[in-house]
């Protein structure tokens, strides 16, 4: 089944205690992304990775880390975590960029005090 | 720049009636539009997508939405709501990455 798996789905933390989210897709698609959805803002891109080792900073990136050592792995990371954080996030994937389907993990809601 | 604007944050409509959740799109280039459906607890999926191959595109689960260049307009419509279409709507445009909009949650009463 075609599908973008994130890890975890939900996870509270205390402030500075470096995390990551995991997220990955089996589909052997180039282009992934991480977004936060917080309510009345719709979901915003935070980073993004057109292919293996190529990212680039979306229009929220303060505060988080990515990487992209392989197609099918795209781990958000946060070295010290603040409550302004706190959020839902979402992983997606698609085949390339422009008009062609996202696919999106479940989210992980990340609480952080 | 692209942007998308959802006009309403909330909508309750009873179940059979019209769905008519609003979008206005600012692009300078022939748009690639989007509608995604968020599912309580679930991640976003794609009701449909504007190819410019024709501007009414159907979707899926009944939904579907006309394009129009003169209103710079993109709305979702549905005839007759169900109980299950209770979610959340989002309307985007591509610009070198995803821009949604703010989203609106459709609430379906019995």
């Amino acid at each position: 089944e075609a599908q973008v798996t994130q890890n975890p789905r939900y996870l509270i933390t205390v402030t500075g205690k470096k995390l990551t989210v995991t997220c990955s897709q089996n589909m052997n698609h180039e282009y992934m992304s991480w977004y936060r959805q917080d309510p009345g803002l719709g979901l915003r891109q935070i980073y993004y990775s057109m292919n293996v080792e190529v990212t680039d900073k979306g229009d929220v990136p303060e505060g988080y880390k990515v990487s992209r050592k392989e197609k099918r792995n795209f781990p958000l990371i946060l070295e010290s975590p603040s409550p302004n954080q706190t959020s839902l996030y979402f992983c997606a994937s698609s085949l390339q960029q422009g008009n062609t389907e996202a696919f999106f993990g479940q989210g992980t809601r990340l609480t952080v005090v | 720049a692209q942007s998308v604007t959802q006009l309403g944050s909330h909508v309750s409509v009873s179940e059979g009636a019209l769905v008519l959740l609003r979008c206005n799109y600012s692009s300078s280039v022939p748009p690639y539009l989007f509608w995604y459906v968020q599912y309580p607890n679930q991640g976003l999926q794609l009701l449909l997508k504007y190819t410019s191959a024709a501007t009414l595109v159907k979707g899926i689960n009944g939904f579907e939405a006309e394009f129009k260049k003169s209103e710079t307009s993109f709305h979702l419509t549905k005839p007759s709501a169900h109980m299950s279409d209770a979610a959340e709507y989002f309307c985007a445009v591509w610009g070198g990455k995803l821009i949604f909009g703010q989203g609106t949650e459709l609430s379906v009463k019995p």
